[in-house]
């Protein structure tokens, strides 16, 4: 049963615009959650986090919201860039050593 | 240069026969894990090590081995009892000992059962 579900495979946006990537978790336990951002034939890396403490976390061009009631957080990235063509995927944590991960959105930035 | 280096990058494999994946992380990370990824699914976490000569399965750890003899070594065995064995497969790594989450992970290797 997943408990991490990116509900959309794919996202294409304009240069310059806004991405907006969707997460939902179903484990009330989860109080870590994560983006990575993945290149073909990459690992992912990490792109960042937010605690559940919190509801918004800001690093330059990305920023994750959290909304706990609604069991769900999502990645915003203004302004998109060319670049920012990768698979995104959403992971969660009940702060322990695993990490339910998400399917993955991939993005294309068109020029 | 830090990081973890996995090999091969691309293996293919007979039906029946055993394969081994290596990982090496020159990272000084305690926890070390498994990961393999199918198409339209997310990562899932095949096993995973928090010390040497200790680790753990993961959700889907049947028809895999692992061993943890050195800090920076985590090989992962696909034996002949995995069913379905093709798969892009990724090994990480994260520091101490308590988990914040935060993995660094490998290029992958791609393994294909002929």
């Amino acid at each position: 049963d997943q408990q991490v579900k990116q509900n959309s495979p794919s996202l294409s946006v304009q240069e310059g615009r806004i991405s907006i990537l969707n997460c939902d978790y179903t484990n009330s336990m989860f109080d870590y959650f994560l983006w990575y951002k993945k290149y073909p034939a990459e690992g992912p890396t990490f792109l960042i986090s937010i605690s559940s403490i919190k509801d918004k976390n800001e690093d330059g061009r990305f920023t994750v919201f959290l909304n706990k009631s609604a069991k769900h957080l999502s990645l915003h990235i203004v302004p998109s860039q060319p670049g920012d063509s990768a698979v995104y995927f959403c992971a969660a944590s009940a702060h322990d050593y695993k990490l339910s991960f998400g399917a993955g959105t991939t993005v294309t930035v068109r020029a | 240069d830090g990081g973890i280096t996995q090999s091969p990058k691309y293996l293919f494999r007979k039906e029946g026969q055993n394969v081994t994946l290596s990982c090496e992380q020159n990272l000084n990370h305690d926890a070390m894990y498994w990961y393999r990824q199918d198409p339209g699914q997310g990562l899932r976490l095949i096993y995973y090590s928090q010390i040497v000569n200790d680790f753990q399965k993961g959700d889907i750890a049947e028809g895999y081995s692992v061993s943890r003899e050195k800090k920076e070594s985590f090989p992962l065995t696909v034996t002949s009892a995995q069913k379905n064995p093709t798969a892009f497969y990724l090994c990480a790594s994260s520091i101490g000992s308590h988990g914040t989450g935060e993995l660094f992970f490998g290029e992958g290797s791609r393994l294909t059962v002929l």
